[in-house]
């Protein structure tokens, strides 16, 4: 069974370009979850796809924004990069997104600002 | 939404039981607790879930007093390979669902 598969693995960009990172779940998981992770907030959760439909968000600005296909595929993008958004960008995809479903982790995008 | 605290790190040696404890004072009568474990430059990947009492599956047990209001994850026997941050994470069986992860334990298994 094939695990969640996040693309690109590494990336290195430049303040004010934009990016997009993309996520595929679990055969079968409807749901996915995307983190910001960094040395000093840790997990922050960035926001949850369910049936194409956004259904939760943390408190990011809008520069960050997502979007999940009818194949549950995800992408995340975010706009006008910062030196600050420099990070591991991880997803996870589960059955159906309540808390009891657990989580299953991609190895994550690790995106570089310069 | 279910708050989750866990001390910072620990240390520990080789051979040794391992208990991390995680308070969640307000969780909620449908939340679940869930446990992942997290090596650096790496998704954390599940390690356990309970709902009450003790749960316990080939790496770890997780114990859950009456109340709930707090949880413990027992590693027993550790080796320098469990050298991770542990995070645990409370949430609801059904409707809208944030992901919150606490700040995690980094548990450090020394030789």
């Amino acid at each position: 069974k094939a695990g969640v598969t996040q693309t690109p693995r590494y990336l290195i960009k430049t303040r004010g370009q934009q990016v997009t990172l993309s996520c595929s779940p679990i055969s079968g998981h409807r749901s996915v979850s995307w983190y910001q992770q960094t040395p000093g907030q840790g997990l922050q959760f960035l926001f949850e796809y369910f049936s194409e439909t956004q259904r939760n968000k943390g408190n990011f600005p809008g520069r960050f924004s997502g979007r999940q296909f009818s194949n549950s595929r995800s992408e995340m993008n975010v706009s006008t990069l910062e030196l600050g958004d420099s990070a591991l960008y991880l997803c996870a995809s589960s059955l159906e997104g309540s808390g009891a479903n657990v989580l299953t982790f991609g190895a994550g995008s690790r995106l570089t600002v310069l | 939404l279910a708050k989750t605290t866990q001390p910072i790190s620990m240390d520990s040696y080789e051979g040794q039981e391992v208990n991390i404890t995680c308070s969640h004072n307000n969780i909620a009568t449908n939340d679940y607790i869930t446990w992942y474990q997290q090596f650096p430059s790496q998704g954390p990947r599940f390690i356990i879930q309970g709902y009450k009492t003790k749960v316990t599956n080939e790496v770890a047990s997780l114990f859950i007093p009456a109340d709930r209001k707090s949880s413990t994850l027992s590693l027993p026997r550790v080796s320098l390979s469990d050298t991770a941050v542990y995070y645990c994470l409370v949430g609801a069986t059904s409707g809208t669902y944030k992901y919150i992860f606490g700040t995690g334990t980094r548990l450090k298994v020394l030789a």
